[in-house]
């Protein structure tokens, strides 16, 4: 078992309202990354970070925001909600390197915006 | 970019058959390509990976196969078993340069397998 952790699970909360969903790992992986799962199942990249004030966006352009002060937590940020946000959000991390690049898993936040 | 594309979208089958997805990618630079598989309200688990310096890859009942000249690789599980039904996704990247680690995954496949 990975030793990665989100909350909160699930999530329901109306338009304009600011949220933020937590991932945390015990790993001490120095990668990161955000993906939003569709409800087609598609993983997409959101943002990801490669080590403690780094912080880079994905390959899908997002609203949200993220920070990276300590290696093992990685919020992501919503300011202000919509229903376009209504999706899946998984967190993951890598050890990164060359040798090892197994992404471990949350088990996800479902996100549902009214 | 890297783009995976992966087939079928779905896959049923009878449980003690073969399963085999395909996917293709796009970028010559993408040299490891893992498959991970998606549980009902869990978050995807490697099962399995293969790095561009190795055609095929075994591990139990599941293997890999990777064509680098044609760009496609390939998922196989033997003796399907009724806890193999998931959601299996493919993925690629490259390990070094500015993309080093970042997965472009597939599309997914739902894979079912009926007793």
């Amino acid at each position: 078992e990975a030793d990665i952790y989100q909350t909160p699970r699930y999530l329901v909360i109306g338009t304009g309202k600011k949220i933020t969903l937590e991932c945390s790992q015990t790993m001490g992986h120095d990668k990161m990354y955000w993906y939003q799962q569709d409800p087609g199942m598609e993983l997409h990249l959101i943002h990801y970070s490669y080590g403690v004030n780094s912080t880079e966006k994905g390959d899908l352009s997002s609203e949200s925001t993220v920070s990276r002060i300590r290696t093992e937590h990685f919020p992501l940020t919503l300011e202000s909600a919509r229903p376009s946000h209504t999706s899946q959000y998984l967190c993951a991390s890598s050890e990164g390197r060359l040798a090892d690049n197994e992404q471990f898993f949350g088990p996800g936040t479902r996100l549902t915006v009214l | 970019g890297e783009n995976v594309e992966q087939h079928p979208s779905t896959l049923s089958v009878q449980e003690g058959d073969s399963a085999v997805i395909k996917c293709t990618y796009s970028d010559s630079a993408s040299n490891y390509f893992p498959w991970y598989k998606q549980e009902l309200g869990k978050g995807p688990q490697l099962i399995i990976d293969i790095r561009s310096n190795v055609g095929e890859k075994k591990d139990q009942r599941i293997a890999v196969t990777l064509n680098k000249t044609a760009k496609h690789f390939s998922l196989h599980i033997t003796e399907t078993q009724p806890e193999d039904s998931a959601v299996y996704f493919c993925a690629a990247t490259p390990l070094s340069g500015t993309s080093y680690g970042k997965l472009t995954f597939g599309q997914g496949t739902i894979l079912t397998v009926h007793p």
